[in-house]
């Protein structure tokens, strides 16, 4: 099976700067993905990586290292609103997306 | 509006009985794919399909058996219900050919067997 493993929480303050790692172990790469899924909610899509490097969007950026097996998920400039579970996910071989535990968020006024 | 859409949003039901779940997406998206996310919020895939052919069938009871009518529509019908089917399910739906193949998410479906 896939092993993706991730903090489980992470607590923050207001305007700071958290960065989430994620490791991986698959059979076969074709991406990773970051979602974010707030209590309650459904999963929503926030980044891709497939080749190294770093990807921002706005606050948020993601990198991947590909020969590593690891990525993280930068949040910049933390507001209330961010606080929630974030899932990393990779895509396998076989294009079969496994999620990680998910790392619950904290973000402290 | 609405992208994937899930009914019903909760269900609250006997050990024993028989349950459906639907799912539609007005994406024109070619997968769809239901997940399960249990009590400690891990994300599990249980099946996927595209257009309409079951391509992804993970070890899941027999109890579980997905339906596609149409490539827009997957249903999720459970048999013989038990306690620890409680959990979220999710409907998802992507299109495939993309580069990202990004999943888009219905709302979940909170189930929980009595």
């Amino acid at each position: 099976g896939q092993n993706i493993d991730q903090p489980t929480e992470m607590t923050a303050t207001e305007g700071a700067i958290v960065q989430i790692n994620c490791t991986y172990q698959t059979s076969g790469f074709n991406g990773l993905f970051w979602y974010q899924q707030h209590a309650g909610e459904a999963p929503t899509f926030l980044s891709y990586n497939v080749l190294d490097g770093l990807e921002e969007k706005g606050r948020f950026s993601s990198f991947l290292s590909r020969s590593k097996g690891y990525s993280y998920l930068l949040l910049k400039e933390l507001q209330m609103k961010d606080s929630a579970s974030y899932l990393c996910a990779v895509r396998d071989g076989d294009y079969k997306l496994s999620f990680g535990a998910g790392t619950t968020v904290t973000v402290r006024a | 509006d609405t992208a994937v859409s899930q009914t019903p949003k909760y269900l609250v039901t006997q050990m024993g009985n028989d349950k459906s779940i639907k799912c539609e997406q007005n994406l024109g998206h070619d997968t769809m794919y239901w997940y399960k996310q249990d009590s400690k919020k891990f994300l599990k895939i249980m099946f996927s399909y595209n257009n309409k052919e079951l391509i992804i069938n993970e070890t899941v009871p027999n109890r579980f058996s997905p339906k596609s009518p149409d490539k827009a529509h997957l249903n999720l019908h459970i048999n013989s219900l038990e306690l620890g089917d409680s959990a979220v399910y999710f409907c998802a739906s992507s299109p495939v050919g993309l580069e990202t193949d990004t999943q888009y998410f219905g709302p979940g479906t909170r189930l929980t067997v009595l």
